[in-house]
């Protein structure tokens, strides 16, 4: 079983839609969450991190965490094209070290 | 802005040869990672720091060692590279303390191994 899981997609969703990213972990012990954007070709950059459990705002970026369930997710309003890129689930477990899932590939269609 | 800066975009080596990826941040961060990263598994780490002459290994460390001499620069070494790490290679920096998931990415250098 993989440490972090998430839906590698495509997920594909029309301008101005909601996408939704979702990543389930198995280290009860982790103790924070992030979000990383990745275009092609590019490297990853963090657009979110949440600690504790519920919703953390930032512009159209909503990351929800559930610990009990094991499970965040990232919620884009409005999504724009320019929101296409590979989102990757990163999570620091009880080891302190961060591990990623493979990322959901998402795709906004204009 | 953070920067860090991978030596190298693009290398191509053969079988056997020795290899270094140099990496360097600008920002003072103690902690600094290399990752390898292949379509459908992800980023992988392969050894990490969390200062000055320290290393630890990651989850994929055989085949790599690393030296961390300054703490601004951090080097991913294959002793013999083989067809098998062709890849691309992912150095990464942030500060210590909680945050330590908080990670900035270098712009990756595309390893073949011929």
């Amino acid at each position: 079983q993989k440490e972090v899981e998430q839906n590698s997609g495509p997920l594909s969703v029309p301008e101005g839609a909601i996408a939704s990213l979702n990543c389930t972990y198995s280290d009860r012990g982790s103790q924070s969450f992030f979000w990383y954007r990745q275009y092609s070709g590019k490297s990853p950059e963090l657009i979110m991190s949440i600690y504790s459990n519920g919703d953390k705002e930032d512009g159209r970026f909503t990351a929800q965490l559930n610990k009990a369930s094991q499970y965040v997710s990232l919620l884009i309003r409005d999504s724009q094209p320019s929101d296409s890129a590979t989102y990757l689930c990163a999570v620091t477990g009880s080891a302190r070290q961060l591990t990623f899932g493979s990322g959901t590939q998402l795709t906004v269609l204009p | 802005d953070v920067k860090v800066t991978q030596s190298s975009r693009y290398l191509v080596k053969r079988t056997g040869e020795k290899v270094f990826l140099e990496c360097v941040q600008d920002m003072d961060h103690e902690n600094m990672f290399w990752y390898r990263q292949d379509p459908g598994l992800g980023l992988r780490l392969i050894y990490f720091s969390y200062d000055v002459k320290m290393k630890e290994k990651g989850d994929i460390p055989e085949g790599y060692s690393v030296s961390r001499e300054k703490k601004e620069r951090f080097s991913l070494i294959l002793e013999s590279a083989s067809t098998n790490q062709t890849s691309m290679y992912l150095c990464a920096s942030g500060l210590a303390g909680g945050t330590t998931g908080e990670l900035f990415f270098g712009e990756g250098s595309r390893l073949t191994v011929l």
